[in-house]
């Protein structure tokens, strides 16, 4: 089972504003990151740290953090943001990583 | 510009060892500023962490505990590589298999921000 928990499927409507989380006690201690991936291809790095997006990622996608929680926000939706997201961070013992269950967003 | 390049075998007969090489270009895999790691995309279990290598004056290893020994990372300095060792393979280990870069802004700030292109490996007889 993951230390992460994500819900499994959420939708949003096209254009509008969805907010993805992620909980866990070690998220009190570190950083998560974001992922999007889209089917037979490779997970692309959305966010981490703070709120830090690698050249390339659109700023409509932003996160957040509040104790054991950690957000994704994704503001206008586009259709090409249809695809599961993934969240990671290390584990309670700082040693291993982990990942959430993964959530596939629907755009409707 | 950094690129991971994938090579092994797709299908693992069950009792097996499956082998992958990830083969590193623009980065170094001896760099002590980045960690070398292994993950696995299936449909029942999502992404899962493998298992990861990394250079600071001597290599370190750390694996996932859910592999219950049966992983090994090793890397090859001469051919700027690393690879995946995992034994005894079951149908449960049928997955498509990453190797990814690991930076580091500080303790507990991490991402994984270059990936391999993924190799799908099936463990059938």
């Amino acid at each position: 089972s993951s230390e992460l928990t994500q819900d499994p499927t959420v939708s949003v409507a096209l254009g509008q504003t969805v907010r993805i989380t992620c909980r866990g006690d070690s998220l009190r201690k570190f950083y998560a990151s974001w992922y999007q991936q889209k089917a037979r291809q490779a997970p692309v790095l959305l966010i981490y740290g703070e709120n830090k997006r690698p050249s390339g990622i659109p700023d409509r996608f932003s996160a957040s953090r509040s104790g054991d929680t950690t957000s994704l926000t994704i503001t206008g939706t586009l259709a090409e943001d249809e695809a599961d997201y993934f969240c990671s961070s290390r584990d309670s013992s700082g040693d291993r990583r982990v990942f959430g269950g993964g959530t596939k967003l629907t755009v409707l | 510009q950094v690129q991971l390049q994938q090579s092994g075998p797709r299908l693992v007969k069950p009792s097996q060892t499956l082998s992958l090489t990830c083969a590193i270009s623009g980065d170094s895999v001896s760099s002590n500023s980045v960690d070398w790691n292994w993950i696995r995309l299936s449909p029942s279990r999502g992404l899962e962490w493998l298992g990861r290598t990394y250079f600071r004056s001597k290599w370190y290893y750390y694996y996932s505990i859910s592999l219950k020994g049966r992983l090994t990372i090793t890397p090859d300095t001469s051919k700027n590589q690393f690879s995946l060792q995992l034994n005894s393979v079951t149908p449960e280990d049928t997955a498509v298999y990453y190797c990814a870069r690991e930076v580091h802004l500080w303790y507990g700030n991490d991402a994984f921000d270059m990936w391999g292109q993924g190799t799908m490996v099936t463990v059938s007889s």
